[in-house]
């Protein structure tokens, strides 16, 4: 159980600029979770998949993002057209089908400037 | 909608000291809750996740308790050591949903 990988742990970027994190779950986990949290809040949820199976999306996940998991295993999820708003840190979550125990990631922090 | 308040924001103790951190939630039709601890920087860590027809869980020196009919749940950290150090953050799943709902997280120092 090497627990949940995301990748990069930082990314600064330029507003406007397109962007993409990497996350690999718990390899027996089949669902999969994308939080974004800001300084001084809770995690907001984004997005959850079961298998490659997207089945619930946030009304914070405008059109700018989206979230992929082709086969099953590894996530990404990617924001176009930055804006300092998205600013926040990015978490992956993962579970396995028979429980709502999740574990999380370290996160990605995303700096637009 | 679902909404997590917990309290305090923040807490300061000295070394050794019994303490109860609190958090309540709207909806009361929840089947589970979850306590977890996040470091500065760095993602959370699950600490205790109670069913909803548990009323208690217990973790070394981590108890926590749930009462779904007045919408509460306690974390009581016994002897707290300086590496309690850390936000506590509480967690609900929304109705027939895998989704969970924070509250924004009571940080507690323990003083040396």
């Amino acid at each position: 159980d090497t627990g949940v990988s995301q990748d990069p742990r930082h990314k600064i970027t330029k507003r406007g600029q397109n962007v993409t994190f990497r996350c690999d779950p718990i390899s027996e986990h089949n669902r999969l979770y994308w939080y974004r949290q800001t300084l001084g809040q809770g995690p907001e949820f984004l997005t959850y998949f079961q298998n490659e199976a997207q089945l619930e999306k946030s009304r914070l996940l405008s059109n700018r993002f989206s979230a992929e998991r082709p086969k099953g295993s590894f996530s990404t999820l990617e924001i176009q057209r930055t804006e300092q708003g998205d600013s926040a840190m990015y978490l992956c979550a993962s579970s396995r089908r028979d429980t709502i125990k999740a574990f999380f990631g370290q996160g990605t922090r995303l700096t637009v400037v | 909608k679902q909404e997590v308040t917990q309290i305090p924001a923040a807490l300061s103790v000295p070394e050794g000291e019994n303490l109860v951190l609190n958090c309540s939630f709207t909806d009361s039709a929840i089947y589970n809750l979850q306590w977890f601890r996040q470091d500065p920087g760095k993602g959370l860590t699950s600490l205790l996740l109670i069913q909803s027809s548990q009323r208690e869980q217990t973790s070394g020196r981590l108890n926590a308790s749930l009462d779904k009919s007045s919408g509460r749940s306690t974390l009581y950290i016994a002897a707290s050591q300086p590496g309690d150090s850390a936000t506590y953050l509480c967690a609900v799943p929304g109705a027939g949903s895998y989704q969970l709902t924070f509250g924004k997280g009571t940080k507690l120092s323990v003083i040396p």
